[in-house]
């Protein structure tokens, strides 16, 4: 079954406590997303990666990493979580950047 | 200004009503774009993408403007089935490719 797999689904830690977000794909996509999503901002992307070795910035990347050393997986790294960083993530992919994205099912985080 | 703009809504409409979303985009050099539903609490999952000559699915047709640069979203007949809020999606590729997506526009179905 083709599917974006992410984990934690669920994850409530303390701030400075660095945690990383896996996410993976099935579907050999070349591009792979990170998307936060809070009320009334939407869905707003924080880093995008076109292929293997290859990311770059989106909209909102302070304070996250990622790596795509594989094609099929692009976690994202919170190297010191604060509590402006809870809010619901989604890791999504696609044949291209033009395509359209498959999500995951999300991942809910609570910094305190 | 945002780069994809929706009404939020929320659309209270009676099952079986018509019901119409549009969205506008700012950068003219958007290439793709995309409906989404999103049930509350899960992930978005792709509706219909939406083509310059227009497509329908089912219940569902998708319109482009690329002169007036909106997208719209028709729904038909519509079910309590269809209660969710629905994003536009637009893209931009050029060196680098940008996903934008909108708000989103909540749509409540009542019996």
């Amino acid at each position: 079954e083709a599917q974006v797999t992410q984990n934690p689904r669920y994850l409530i830690t303390v701030t400075g406590k660095k945690l990383t977000v896996t996410c993976s794909q099935n579907m050999n996509h070349e591009y792979m997303s990170w998307y936060r999503q809070d009320p009334g901002l939407g869905l707003r992307q924080i880093y995008y990666s076109m292929n293997v070795e290859v990311t770059d910035k989106g909209d909102v990347p302070e304070g996250y990493k990622v790596s795509r050393k594989e094609k099929r997986n692009f976690p994202l790294i919170l190297e010191s979580p604060s509590p402006n960083q809870t809010s619901l993530y989604f890791c999504a992919s696609s044949g291209g950047g033009t395509q359209p994205q498959h999500f995951g099912d999300g991942t809910r985080l609570s910094i305190l | 200004r945002k780069e994809v703009e929706q009404d939020p809504g929320p659309f209270n409409v009676p099952e079986g009503a018509t019901v119409a979303f549009n969205c506008t985009y700012s950068n003219s050099a958007s290439q793709s774009f995309f409906w989404y539903r999103q049930d509350c609490r899960k992930e978005p999952k792709l509706l219909m993408s939406v083509y310059s000559s227009g497509n329908e699915d089912g219940r569902f047709t998708a319109q482009l403007n690329r002169a007036s640069q909106y997208i719209s979203l028709l729904i038909r007949d519509s079910k309590l089935s269809d209660s969710a809020t629905y994003l536009c999606v637009v893209s931009v590729y050029s060196s680098a490719s940008k996903i934008i997506f909108g708000s989103g526009t909540r749509l409540s179905i009542r019996p």
